[in-house]
Formats: structure tokens, sequence, C-alpha cells
């Protein structure tokens, strides 16, 4: 079966500090994994994508996230935080095979203090 | 490039009535997906529609459906809108199957 789980619902951080939103996943095929961005009242931005190219993907603003077949993850960061990337964060996976169904994580907000 | 729309951006409607929401994709995408988000179930994929076929569809009720048009905007419809389809209703558009998603701004449906 195909699932994603975002390990916090919640993280708090103080502006110019590091940011780590935690995604694992389960997929019987070789996942497209992305991380998607939701401002309040916004639709979904794309922040990065992992398609089996490099294992380290770096995307906007900052972010970049890991793709650790061993251990299923693949983890968000971001060296310092800012004000403006307080949000709602989506950990997504497109299984790869016949069906184009995105599956979501149930997100992660993060709020930045400062 | 401008990017996905939908409209309209807010319904209020009643029990028993039907809605039809809008999507246009990114020029030149021809994939056009719909997914529901609410704060109880999150997000879940309605359907998906390419070349005017729908390719995909979610585990929801036949009340909800969706059609393409040759220019690959795309409409969902809900007949018999009830309580729980209150909800923020979004689209996203790709180049081709299994491409990189992009999303709409969403319409947010009220149901009274």
């Amino acid at each position: 079966a195909q699932s994603v789980t975002q390990l916090d619902s919640h993280v708090s951080v103080s502006e110019g500090t590091p940011v780590l939103l935690r995604c694992n996943y389960s997929s019987s095929y070789s996942p497209s994994l992305f991380w998607y961005v939701q401002h309040p009242n916004k639709g979904l931005q794309l922040l990065l994508k992992y398609t089996s190219a490099a294992t380290l993907v770096k995307g906007i603003n900052g972010f970049e996230a890991e793709f650790k077949k061993s251990e299923t993850s693949f983890h968000l960061t971001k060296p310092s935080a800012h004000m403006s990337d307080a949000a709602e964060y989506f950990c997504v996976l497109l299984p790869n095979q016949a069906g184009t169904a995105l599956i979501f994580g149930k997100g992660t907000t993060l709020s930045v203090s400062s | 490039k401008a990017g996905v729309t939908q409209t309209p951006r807010y319904l209020i409607k009643t029990r028993g009535q039907q809605v039809t929401l809008s999507c246009s994709p990114i020029s030149g995408h021809r994939s056009v997906s719909w997914y529901q988000q609410t704060p109880g179930q999150g997000l879940q994929f309605l359907f998906e529609y390419f070349s005017e076929t729908q390719r995909n569809k979610g585990n929801f009720p036949g009340r909800f459906s969706g059609r393409q048009f040759s220019n690959s905007r795309s409409e969902m419809n809900v007949s018999t809108l009830e309580l729980g389809d209150s909800a923020l209703y979004l689209c996203a558009s790709s180049l081709g199957r299994g491409g990189t998603q992009y999303f709409g701004p969403g319409t947010r449906l009220t149901v009274l």
C-alpha cells in the first residue's frame, strides 16, 4: 500500500533557526516525492520534487530535502527560518504506476516566532 | 505563463442543490486532476482527466462528476449537495499523465 506519514502535525521555530519537517513514505514502486506549501486561504505551491535523479533536492526559498531509500524518508529542511515561512506543508507521493493520483500526508503546520 | 485558474473562488449553496466548478489549466497542460480538502479528511483525490476522458477516479460517490473539454479546461459537478461536501476544491494540471502537478487557488464551497 502507498502512504505518506508526516511525523509532526505542528512545528514551532524561532526566526533564524533551522527548520526540519519530517516525512516517511511507503511505496511498492520507486515513487516521485514532493513537498508543497499552503499559505492560509491559498492553493498549494510546489516547493521541490524528487523524481529518481539526485537524492538531495533543492527547492525554492532555500528549502531542500533528501531522499533516503533505506529509511523511506524525505525530510524537508531549511537552514534559517523566516517569518514568511509560516504555513502548512504537505509531503506528497506519486506512486509512479498506472495511477496518477497524488497521495498526501496530513500536513505539518510551521509556526515561526520573532 | 499564467497559472491554473479556478472559478468561482467562493460559493455558498444549500443542501440538495447542485454546483459546477471550473478549472483552466496552465497553457499546454493536458491533464487535470481534482482534489477535495477538508479539515477532517485532509486532501483526497477526486478524479483525473486527460484528453477529455476520465482516466482515474477516487473513492467518492457518483454525485461527484466531471468533464474535460477539447481545450483541456475542466469542470466538476456535485449534485444533491450535502453538508459534508463543504470543502476547498483544488484543481491541478500537469503536462501529461504522471507529471508534476501545479495547483490552482481553489474554490471554497460552503453548503448550508
